[in-house]
């Protein structure tokens, strides 16, 4: 059964960096079959893209944070990345990680993880 | 990209019908067959109901179908039930190179 855990710290001061780790245990993430990605919901609020991981390393960023935002993938502990720079309160939200097996929908979700950007 | 435009919320009775709608444009709802439903509890993660436009995952109740037509998809909830009750977000992307874009969400409510 794929599962997929999103880690880190709750909490990240403004102007610092976010950084997510997704575990992925039931299915590699070298896998030709998938793609894996980054979604986020501010409190209240509808669901956000942030990005795509390919199996072959390429990504795709959401136009309104690529300049922020940095995903990658370490294939041997079947983790891959969320790094958002200079971070403000708007970055505020539940952080998903996902798989998607075709680029055009996700079909497993982690359970979430809350990040508060405040000093 | 702009969000898919959904209603903000929808109700009814149980063992009604429901239907949610999604609008976007020729460059993603009405241009290609890459819509897919998502269903959120709250304080839960989305889970995906429809993928494709009208297929569903395994395991999926099969009173939650999808349909589209021009630049409008839709999901329709028949046999509304109380577990029901929930966040639903449509969302599209044409593949590579181009955003995954979900729509604004819709409460639906049973009376």
């Amino acid at each position: 059964q794929l599962q997929l855990q999103e880690s880190g710290p709750g909490l990240v001061r403004p102007s610092e960096t976010l950084s997510l780790t997704c575990t992925v245990s039931g299915d590699s993430i070298r896998s030709s079959s998938y793609y894996w990605g980054w979604i986020r919901q501010p409190p209240g609020k509808g669901l956000e893209w942030i990005g795509t991981i390919y199996y072959f390393g390429r990504t795709d960023y959401n136009p309104s944070l690529k300049s922020r935002v940095t995903i990658s993938a370490d294939t041997s502990k079947n983790q891959f990345f969320l790094e958002l720079t200079s971070v403000t309160a708007a970055d505020t939200a539940v952080y998903y990680c996902a798989r998607l097996p075709t680029l055009t929908f996700f079909d497993y979700w982690g359970q979430g993880t809350l990040v508060n950007v405040s000093s | 990209q702009s969000a898919l435009t959904q209603s903000a919320s929808v109700s009814g009775s149980p063992g009604q019908s429901i239907t949610i709608s999604c609008t976007g444009t020729n460059n993603d709802v009405g241009g290609y067959n890459y819509v897919s439903w998502y269903q959120q509890h709250p304080g839960k993660a989305p889970k995906l109901i429809i993928h494709e436009v009208s297929y569903r995952p395994s395991g999926v109740s099969n009173r939650f179908s999808g349909s589209k037509s021009g630049n409008t998809a839709s999901l329709t909830i028949s046999g509304l039930q109380a577990e029901d009750e929930a966040d639903y977000y449509c969302g599209s992307s044409t593949g590579t190179n181009a955003p995954y874009v979900f729509g604004t969400g819709t409460k639906v409510t049973v009376l």
